[in-house]
């Protein structure tokens, strides 16, 4: 079965920092382009971050640029958002998403999510 | 940046109905349109991509279709189990952008 399951989320001061992990299973994780999408309590979601099968590419939303760091380790199967200068407007739902195919960019697979509170 | 537009953001709709859920993007972006299902506490799932293009697994109730800026998802015979936010999100250009949602709800 194709799993994403993230971890890493928590409650932290503004100003603070966190790292997130998704650990993927089921699928050749170097093959894809993976996301992050976030998701503020009883709102939207909002697209935060990508980067590319070999993690040499990456992409950011303006709210988050210069503070967060995307990568990935494939030997581990592991994507990772670092996040740092947290905000009480970080607080948020976060997912990471698989892309399904370079063409139509389409996130067929998510995790569950993990819980980032900054306050 | 790309704004996606849905309106109404809710609806209400009885089992068995035929629902239209509208979409509007800011600029054309051809057929880079995906739409997504999100249920109370759980993560969204992909119904459709590439406008029209029904992801594996999902029932044939739904549909999609438009190009350039104007999108619609449909839903033939509304089940209960469809009563939930329905998204759409653009992959024509960077940042990503998803609609504001819309939600349907029993009637």
């Amino acid at each position: 079965e194709m799993q994403l399951v993230e971890s890493g989320g928590g409650l932290v001061q503004p100003g603070g920092s966190l790292r997130l992990s998704c650990e993927a299973s089921g699928f050749t994780f170097s093959s894809y382009w993976m996301h992050w999408v976030r998701q503020a309590p009883g709102k939207g979601l909002v697209w935060v971050s990508r980067v590319n099968g070999d993690g040499s590419s990456t992409s950011y939303a303006d709210a988050v640029e210069g503070r967060f760091t995307i990568s990935r380790d494939n030997a581990k199967n592991t994507l990772f958002l670092r996040m740092d200068g947290l905000r009480v407007e970080d607080t948020a739902l976060y997912y990471c998403a698989r892309v399904k195919n370079a063409i139509w960019d389409a996130f067929d697979i998510w995790g569950q999510g993990t819980k980032v509170t900054v306050s | 940046d790309i704004q996606m537009t849905q309106s109404p953001s809710s609806l209400s709709a009885s089992v068995g109905d035929r629902v239209t859920i509208p979409c509007r993007a800011s600029h054309s972006i051809s057929s880079y349109l995906n739409w997504f299902q999100q249920k109370p506490g759980k993560a969204p799932r992909l119904l459709v991509y590439g406008a029209s293009t029904l992801q594996s697994g999902v029932p044939s109730r739904f549909s999609g279709s438009g190009s350039g800026t104007d999108f619609t998802l449909t839903i033939t015979n509304l089940q209960p189990e469809d009563f939930a936010i329905y998204y759409c999100q653009q992959s024509y250009s960077l940042p990503r952008t998803f609609g504001q949602g819309t939600k349907v709800e029993i009637k």
